[in-house]
């Protein structure tokens, strides 16, 4: 069975940083794009950062530009973001997708996100 | 970077009603389009991949069509499960941006 697990989530001041970590496992992680989505609260879906299943490339949201690495490690299975500079706008269930390898690209797995709250 | 507009933003209709839902892009993206839905406190839900291709185990009263910048989502006969938010996603080589959403309401 494929799972993704978000972890990493919790509150941190404005200016601060913060690495979320996608324990993905059921599937063969080193064979996948992946990508982190984020919701701001009662807001709509915004994608925020893909990366390539060999890390051969990376792509972010012009919202995060600068601030935020995507990466990935195939050996423990896991992608990461790392989340610097962080401004209250980035307040929002971050969600890791994996992206399907069928040709046609689409998210046809997600987790279950965790939570980034960024107030002083 | 290419916008997808999604219309309405607000739906309200009946069990069994039909309804349709619109995603335009900024510039053609062929069929690189997808449809997802989610339910409030829950991860999104994929429906439809290639613009019009229904993901294994969807019903099949939902349903995609589309190409370039104008792409549809319909479900022919709204189940009580199908009140959610839906959201259309484009692929292109670099960016991955999804619409701001359509929530379905009961009428």
């Amino acid at each position: 069975e494929v799972q993704l697990v978000e972890s990493g989530g919790g509150l941190v001041k404005p200016g601060g940083s913060l690495r979320l970590s996608c324990a993905a496992s059921g599937f063969i992680f080193s064979t996948y794009n992946m990508n982190w989505v984020r919701q701001a609260p009662g807001k709509g879906l915004e994608w925020v950062s893909s990366i390539g299943s060999s890390s051969s490339y990376k792509s972010n949201a012009d919202s995060v530009k600068g601030r935020f690495t995507i990466s990935r490690d195939n050996a423990k299975n896991s992608l990461y973001l790392q989340m610097n500079s962080l401004r209250a706008e980035d307040t929002a269930v971050y969600f890791c997708a994996r992206e399907a390898a069928s040709g046609s690209p689409h998210f046809d797995y997600w987790g279950r996100g965790t939570l980034v709250t960024v107030s002083s | 970077d290419i916008q997808m507009t999604q219309s309405p933003s607000t739906l309200s209709a009946s069990v069994g009603d039909r309804v349709t839902i619109t995603c335009r892009a900024s510039q053609s993206i062929s069929d690189w389009l997808a449809w997802y839905q989610q339910k409030p406190g829950k991860a999104p839900k994929l429906l439809i991949y290639k613009a019009s291709s229904l993901e294994s185990g969807v019903p099949s009263r939902f349903s995609g069509s589309g190409s370039g910048t104008e792409f549809t989502l319909t479900i022919s006969s709204l189940q009580p499960d199908d009140f959610a938010t839906y959201y259309c996603q484009q692929f292109n080589t670099y960016s991955r941006t999804f619409g701001q959403g359509t929530k379905v309401e009961i009428k």
